[in-house]
């Protein structure tokens, strides 16, 4: 399968945990995105990569949230002390340099209690 | 700011009816896209469609179809002959052009079509 995948599927942490989600983009592709989705809601974008640089963050993205992609190919999100308000599934996207479609991962679904 | 609208939350129809779902949107630039995705149970979305702002011919692609009109800012598709596969959350999204890369979603329609 040469579509995007993410790991873990689900987590499941307690809460003031640091969590840690990884994102491997479809492999030709240099643009990746992160975006959060909450129960009944579309997703919300978090932040983008072209190549290895953080072009774009929302607002949404704390101080708590990290973003890396050290060398232009998979992407991890961090989550430090996590609270039952970052519940939620957090999806990875990648698109091609100049294309306009994202294609989209399972998603990870956090759950903190 | 961009904005998607979908009003319908959720939708029920039986086997083999037409269904057709509505998506209003909110931008100020003259360029930009529209999509849609279909999110199963399973949980991935899924890319369905893209119209581009300068191109308002609606087209038609096996069972799918969809009806771009700029004068009301809606961008509706349609499932023709529905099938128990299609249930799923449908989401409208838009894409403007230029510096921004995101896509702005709406809160998506759940459809079940029961047998």
């Amino acid at each position: 399968d040469t579509g995007v995948s993410q790991d873990p599927r689900h987590k499941i942490t307690k809460r003031g945990q640091n969590v840690t989600f990884r994102c491997d983009p479809i492999s030709e592709h240099n643009r990746l995105y992160w975006y959060r989705q909450t129960l009944g809601q579309g997703p919300e974008f978090l932040t983008y990569f072209q190549n290895e640089a953080q072009l774009e963050k929302s607002r949404l993205l704390s101080d708590r949230f990290s973003a890396e992609r050290p060398k232009g190919s998979f992407s991890t999100l961090e989550i430090q002390r996590t609270e039952q308000g970052d519940s939620a599934m957090y999806l990875c996207a990648s698109s091609l340099a100049g294309a306009v479609e994202q294609f989209f991962g399972p998603g990870t679904r956090l759950t903190v209690l | 700011a961009q904005k998607v609208t979908q009003a319908q939350t959720e939708i029920s129809v039986v086997e083999k009816e037409d269904v057709t779902l509505d998506c209003v949107y909110e931008t100020r630039d003259t360029t930009y896209y529209l999509f849609w995705y279909k999110q199963p149970p399973s949980g991935e979305l899924v890319f369905l469609i893209r119209r581009n702002s300068f191109d308002e011919q609606n087209e038609i692609s096996g069972r799918y179809s969809w009806n771009f009109q700029k004068s009301t800012s809606s961008f509706n598709f349609t499932i023709t002959a529905s099938q128990v596969v299609d249930s799923a959350v449908y989401f409208c999204a838009l894409k403007i052009s230029g510096s921004a890369r995101q896509l702005t979603f709406g809160s998506g329609t759940q459809l079940t079509v029961l047998p």
